[in-house]
C-alpha cells in the first residue's frame, strides 16, 4: 500500500517570499516515483517534476526547486521568490513499479500568494 | 496545453441519468487513465486502459464502466448518476505507462442535480 500526505491544507504568503510545501509518502516499495502537479483556479492539472527513488538529486527549475530525502521520505517542492501566478492549489503525488501506473495523490496544498 | 483533450467541459444532468465522457490522449500515447476529484475523495484512480485493453482498475463503482478504441481514445461511461457522483473528471495520458508520467486533461466537471 503507499500514502501521501500533504500536511498543509493552506498557505498564504505575500509575493516574493519564499514557501515550502512538504509532502511525506509511505511505501515499502524500493522502486517508486514521486511527481509534483500545479492545479491552478482554471482547474487542469500541470505536470511539474517527476523523480525515481533512485535519483536523490535535488533539482532547481527557475524559481522552482525540489528537495527529495529518502531518508525522511520526503520530497519537498520550495518556491522562491513567489509570484500572484503561483496561486493554486499543489499535489504530491506516488507510483510504485510493483502496483500499476496508477498515481496515488495526497490532498493537495492551497497556495495564494498575495500581492 | 497538455496535449490531452476532454469533452465536454462541463455536464448537467439529474439523477438516474447516464452519460459519456471521452477524452483524446496525446499524439503517440497508448495509455489513458481516469480520476475523479471530489470534495470529499480528493483524487481518486478509476481505471486504466492500456492500446484498448483494461490495464488496472481503482475505485471504480460498478455502475461506471470505460472503453479505449482503436484510435486510442476513450470514453468514460457513467450511469444511473446520483448527486455524489457530482465531480470533476480527469483523464490522462503517458506513453505506455509502467510509471511514465501522465499529462491530463482539462477535465469534465459533471453536475448531478
Amino acid at each position: 500500500a503507499q500514502k501521501v500526505t500533504q500536511a498543509q491544507t493552506e498557505i498564504s504568503v505575500v509575493e516574493k517570499e519564499d514557501v515550502t510545501l512538504d509532502c511525506v509518502y509511505e511505501t515499502r516499495d524500493t522502486t517508486y516515483y514521486l511527481f509534483w502537479y500545479k492545479q491552478p483556479p482554471s482547474g487542469e492539472l500541470v505536470f511539474l517534476i517527476r523523480r525515481n527513488s533512485f535519483d536523490e538529486q535535488n533539482e532547481i527549475s527557475g524559481r522552482y526547486s525540489w528537495n527529495f530525502q529518502k531518508s525522511t521520505s520526503s520530497f519537498n517542492f520550495t518556491i522562491t521568490a513567489s509570484q500572484v501566478v503561483d496561486s493554486a492549489v499543489y499535489f504530491c503525488a506516488l507510483t510504485l513499479k510493483s502496483s500499476g501506473d496508477k498515481l496515488t495523490f495526497g490532498t493537495g496544498t492551497r497556495l495564494a500568494v498575495r500581492p | 496545453d497538455s496535449g490531452v483533450t476532454q469533452t465536454p467541459k462541463h455536464l448537467i444532468t439529474a439523477t438516474g441519468q447516464r452519460v459519456t465522457l471521452r477524452c483524446s490522449p496525446r499524439s503517440g500515447d497508448l495509455s489513458v487513465y481516469w480520476y475523479q476529484q471530489s470534495l470529499d475523495q480528493g483524487l481518486q484512480f478509476l481505471i486504466q486502459y492500456y492500446n484498448g485493453e483494461e490495464r488496472a482498475k481503482g475505485n471504480i463503482l460498478e455502475r461506471f464502466s470505460a472503453q479505449q478504441f482503436p484510435d486510442l481514445h476513450s470514453e468514460l461511461n457513467l450511469s444511473s448518476l446520483e448527486l455524489g457522483d457530482s465531480a470533476l473528471y480527469f483523464c490522462a495520458s503517458s506513453v505506455q505507462g509502467t510509471t511514465d508520467t501522465q499529462y491530463f486533461g482539462p477535465g469534465t466537471r459533471l453536475t448531478v442535480l
